[in-house]
C-alpha cells in the first residue's frame, strides 16, 4: 500500500464528455504528479503540482487540466474527450521541493484510473 | 529526440536464473534514474534508485548499474521466482521537467 488513493477505478465516458479523476496524495506528500499510461506503453507524463501550482507539464493539450488542494489532493479533468484519451491515468505523490520535478525522491503511484472513452 | 529504449519487450526465463533487462537513453543527462515493477491493471512500484555519480546499487536480490558513458542502466533480479514475473519499467528525468519512462519489458518466470 502506497498510501495514495485514487478515484474512480473504473469509467466509462462518451466521446466529447468531460471527466474528473481524483487523488489523495500519501500523509505529509506536497508533491502530485498525473499519468496517463495507454496499453503497452510507459507512463506519459501529464503534469505535476507543488503546493497547489502547476510545476511542470508533459505534452499533452490544453483540455487536460489540473487543480490541487490545501491537503495537497488533487484533480485531473479532461475536456471534450476522445476515443485516443482511453487510458489508465496514474497519480503519484511525493515530498519535494518544486525545484526539480525529480529530485530523486521516492515516488508513490495509486492504482489508477482506468477511462474507456466510447 | 531524446529517447528511453528497453531492450525487449517480453523476457521469459527459468526459475534460479538471473533476469536482466536493458535501459537505454539517448540525448538525456539524467541525474538519477529509477525502476519500478508494474504488474497487470496496478500502479508502478518502485524499486531503486541509482544516482549519476553511482555505478550499482543493491537491495537484496536486485541490483541495478548505471553507466552514464554508455548511457545505459542494467537492472539484474538473481535467483528469479515465479513471483517475480511483472512489467518492469525505468525512468529518468527529462529535459522539460518531466519524468519519462521506457515503455517496460514484461518478465516471466517459470518454474
Amino acid at each position: 500500500e502506497t498510501g495514495v488513493t485514487q478515484s474512480p477505478t473504473h469509467l466509462i465516458k462518451t466521446r466529447g464528455q468531460q471527466v474528473t479523476l481524483r487523488c489523495s496524495s500519501q500523509s505529509g506528500h506536497n508533491t502530485v504528479s498525473w499519468y496517463q499510461q495507454a496499453l503497452g506503453q510507459g507512463p506519459q507524463f501529464i503534469f505535476q503540482y507543488y503546493r497547489e501550482e502547476e510545476n511542470g507539464r508533459g505534452n499533452f493539450p490544453p483540455r487536460f487540466s489540473g487543480l490541487q488542494f490545501p491537503n495537497y489532493s488533487s484533480e485531473l479533468n479532461v475536456n471534450a474527450l476522445e476515443l485516443d484519451d482511453s487510458a489508465l491515468y496514474l497519480c503519484a505523490s511525493s515530498s519535494g521541493t518544486g525545484a526539480r520535478i525529480f529530485s530523486g525522491n521516492t515516488i508513490y503511484f495509486g492504482e489508477g484510473s482506468w477511462l474507456t472513452v466510447v | 529526440s531524446q529517447k528511453i529504449e528497453q531492450n525487449s519487450e517480453a523476457l521469459n526465463i527459468q526459475e534460479g536464473k538471473t533476469a536482466t533487462l536493458t535501459c537505454n537513453y539517448t540525448n538525456y543527462s539524467p541525474a538519477y534514474l529509477q525502476w519500478y515493477r508494474q504488474d497487470p491493471g496496478r500502479g508502478p512500484v518502485f524499486l531503486l534508485l541509482i544516482r549519476e555519480n553511482e555505478k550499482e546499487k543493491r537491495k537484496e536480490r536486485l541490483k541495478v548499474t548505471f553507466d552514464t558513458t554508455l548511457k545505459q542502466s542494467l537492472f539484474h533480479i538473481t535467483a528469479s521466482q515465479p513471483a517475480d514475473s511483472a512489467t518492469y519499467l525505468c525512468a529518468l528525468e527529462g529535459g522539460g521537467n518531466d519524468m519519462r519512462f521506457g515503455a517496460g519489458t514484461r518478465l516471466t518466470v517459470k518454474p
